[in-house]
């Protein structure tokens, strides 16, 4: 079964750095897309990006543009989100999600979510 | 690209049906036909319960039904049961570098 296991929680103070990684399996993942959403505390679900599994091609929301770097290592079957320069609006559940096929907008199987607290 | 506008919050009692509206413009919900929606339980992650504006993947009941009328979708939960109560966020593909654009999300509850 499709499955997308996260990372555990951090806590970051700001301005520093994350990482959170996405493993995936019982799927082939090299023709599937990986995209990130966030949802802060009480609110709504927020697109940050994705990786298109066709060419590796990254693309980011305007919001995030330059701050966030979304990769993935195929061997390895795991999705990277990395985001910079912490803030405390950054505090949020990170979850990855697979598309359903590759540029697809709907987004079918999730990852169990990342809590992310930048906090002084 | 502004977020799409739901009602905060909806309710029907067990068996009735209940519709939650999701709004957008002629440049994301009225100019493709990729609506979604989610159904998000406390602590869980979202679910997806339609995509491409009506479609439903496998095991999600034909109780949820979706439409799309003008910048409008619509999502319609009939024969309300209990485990229906949770957050329900609509998305739509924005083009663009605001790829998918979600809702503020309808708190559904279950009289």
């Amino acid at each position: 079964q499709v499955q997308l296991v996260q990372s555990g929680a951090e806590v970051k103070k700001p301005g520093a750095s994350v990482k959170v990684s996405c493993k995936a399996s019982g799927y082939t993942f090299r023709t599937y897309a990986i995209h990130w959403v966030r949802q802060a505390p009480g609110q709504s679900l927020e697109w940050m990006g994705w990786n298109n599994a066709d060419n590796n091609y990254s693309k980011y929301s305007q919001k995030f543009q330059g701050r966030l770097t979304i990769t993935r290592d195929t061997p390895a079957t795991t999705a990277y989100m990395e985001l910079s320069s912490l803030r405390s609006e950054d505090t949020a559940v990170y979850y990855c999600a697979r598309g359903r096929y590759d540029d697809s907008t709907s987004f079918d199987f999730w990852g169990q979510g990342t809590l992310v607290t930048v906090s002084s | 690209q502004s977020a799409l506008t739901q009602p905060p919050s909806a309710s029907g009692s067990p068996g009735q049906s209940v519709t939650i509206s999701c709004t957008g413009t002629s440049s994301d919900v009225g100019a493709y036909n990729y609506v979604s929606w989610y159904q998000q339980h406390p602590g869980k992650a979202p679910k997806l319960i339609i995509y491409e504006v009506d479609r439903r993947p496998s095991g999600v009941p034909d109780r949820l039904s979706a439409s799309v009328s003008g910048n409008t979708a619509s999502l319609t939960v009939s024969g309300l049961q209990p485990d229906d109560a949770a957050d329900y966020y609509c998305s739509s593909y924005a083009g663009g570098n605001n790829y998918v654009i979600f809702g503020g999300g309808t708190k559904l509850t279950v009289l």
